[in-house]
Formats: structure tokens, C-alpha cells, sequence
């Protein structure tokens, strides 16, 4: 089953913050998110794994509450180049792992104004 | 590093037609992937592999086939497209958790 994000959209003016939400029916293993600008490939973010480990790049936190199957994004004094959509990916908890294959919600549209 | 490669970048297709999406890495990733993405929607994978050889369904695989002869090589062929076929599609690969992904290919099938 696709894991539901909210909002669907979010319009922020430079330095606010935001929080985006994915939720899942089924009990998963992680969490990935990704961000999509305009017309290019999706570029990973930060991975969230049962037991608590996080593993990211930029300066962007999130939560895994794995006792809801929900994760958070907080996305804190947003910056112009935060604008595209975000999207979050579930791996099951059967069995560990699934090699990547993940389940993507449909997105969050986040734009940032000056 | 090309990192991922897609080609091509568009197409066209009539209805009935076949083709094949190459895709190339060269990070010497065992874990590959095919998605496809419609229009202000997520992704949805459609075939995956863990290594050469060694290839599974993913959530949407119907009118899609794969093959993995070399660790750098995942193409995609579509038998006799349709018009439910039309999207972009993303290749992607993985050597543990963080999904590496190509520019796409614009498909239209008409």
C-alpha cells in the first residue's frame, strides 16, 4: 500500500519552517525521503531505520515513529534552493530489508518564496 | 564518474510498438532499479535487480521486461506499448540504502 504524505502542498516564504508527514497501514523497516525538483531525477535525502539510526546529507531532520509507521520531515529557515517536491519511500519489516524496494508516496509540493 | 546513464532522453511510440530503455551505471552497484512516474505522481517501481543475473518483480511489472548480464548494464524493454504506458522513467542504483537515480526518459505512446 503507497504511504500517504501530507500536506499535499506548502508555500513558505524564506526562513520559515515546515513539517512534512508520511504515513504508512503496514509496519515498516524504513523510511527514505527524496526531493524532486522540476523536470530532474529524484535526489536522496535521509534514510530512517527501525531501531532509531538516521543516515543523511544535508542539514534536514526528520522522525520515525515506527510504534504509527509514521515519519516527519522538518525542514527548519527554509532556503529558495528547498522549493521541488519531497517525497518519502517505506520498506516493509518482513524479513529486514528489501534491497531498496520501496513504496513512494505521492508527494509533497513545497515552494519557497523570497 | 557518469554516475547513471538513460537513453534515450525522449520517445515517441506508436501503439503496438516495441522498445528498450538502456540504462548504465558506473559505480559498480549490485542493486539496480526501474520506476515510472505519471504526471504529479510518485513512483512506482516496476522491475529490480540485486546483482547480475538476478532480477524481481516490482509493484507495477505488467507490459515490462528486464535483463541483468553485466553488473553495469539494466535495460527495460516494453512489448507492444500502450497508451497507459506513456511516463517518464527513472533508472536507479544502489550500493546499500541511498538510490542513485538517472535523468529519465520521456516516453509518449500514441
Amino acid at each position: 500500500q503507497q504511504p500517504v504524505q501530507s500536506p499535499q502542498a506548502v508555500i513558505l516564504r524564506e526562513g520559515e519552517d515546515a513539517v512534512i508527514n508520511c504515513s504508512s497501514s503496514k509496519a515498516l523497516y524504513s523510511v527514505h525521503w527524496y526531493r524532486q525538483k522540476h523536470g530532474e531525477a529524484p535526489v536522496f535525502l535521509m534514510i530512517l531505520l527501525k531501531g532509531g539510526e538516521q543516515k543523511g546529507h544535508e542539514k534536514i531532520s526528520a522522525s520515525f515513529n515506527e510504534k504509527k509507521q509514521q515519519s516527519s520531515l522538518y525542514l527548519t529557515a527554509s532556503q529558495l534552493s528547498y522549493s521541488g517536491t519531497y517525497f518519502c519511500g517505506t520498506e516493509g519489516s518482513a524479513g529486514g530489508t528489501s534491497y531498496g524496494k520501496l513504496t513512494f508516496g505521492q508527494g509533497t509540493i513545497l515552494t519557497v518564496h523570497p | 564518474n557518469a554516475g547513471v546513464t538513460q537513453t534515450p532522453k525522449f520517445r515517441i511510440l506508436k501503439i503496438g510498438q516495441s522498445m528498450t530503455l538502456q540504462c548504465t551505471q558506473d559505480m559498480n552497484h549490485n542493486y539496480m532499479y526501474w520506476y515510472r512516474q505519471d504526471p504529479g505522481m510518485g513512483l512506482k517501481l516496476i522491475y529490480y535487480s540485486v546483482g547480475a543475473g538476478i532480477t524481481d518483480k516490482g509493484e507495477v511489472p505488467n507490459g515490462y521486461n528486464v535483463s541483468r548480464s553485466t553488473t553495469e548494464d539494466f535495460p527495460l524493454r516494453l512489448e507492444l506499448a500502450a497508451p497507459s504506458q506513456t511516463s517518464v522513467y527513472f533508472c536507479a542504483s544502489s550500493h546499500s540504502y541511498e538510490q542513485y537515480f538517472g535523468p529519465g526518459t520521456r516516453l509518449t505512446v500514441t
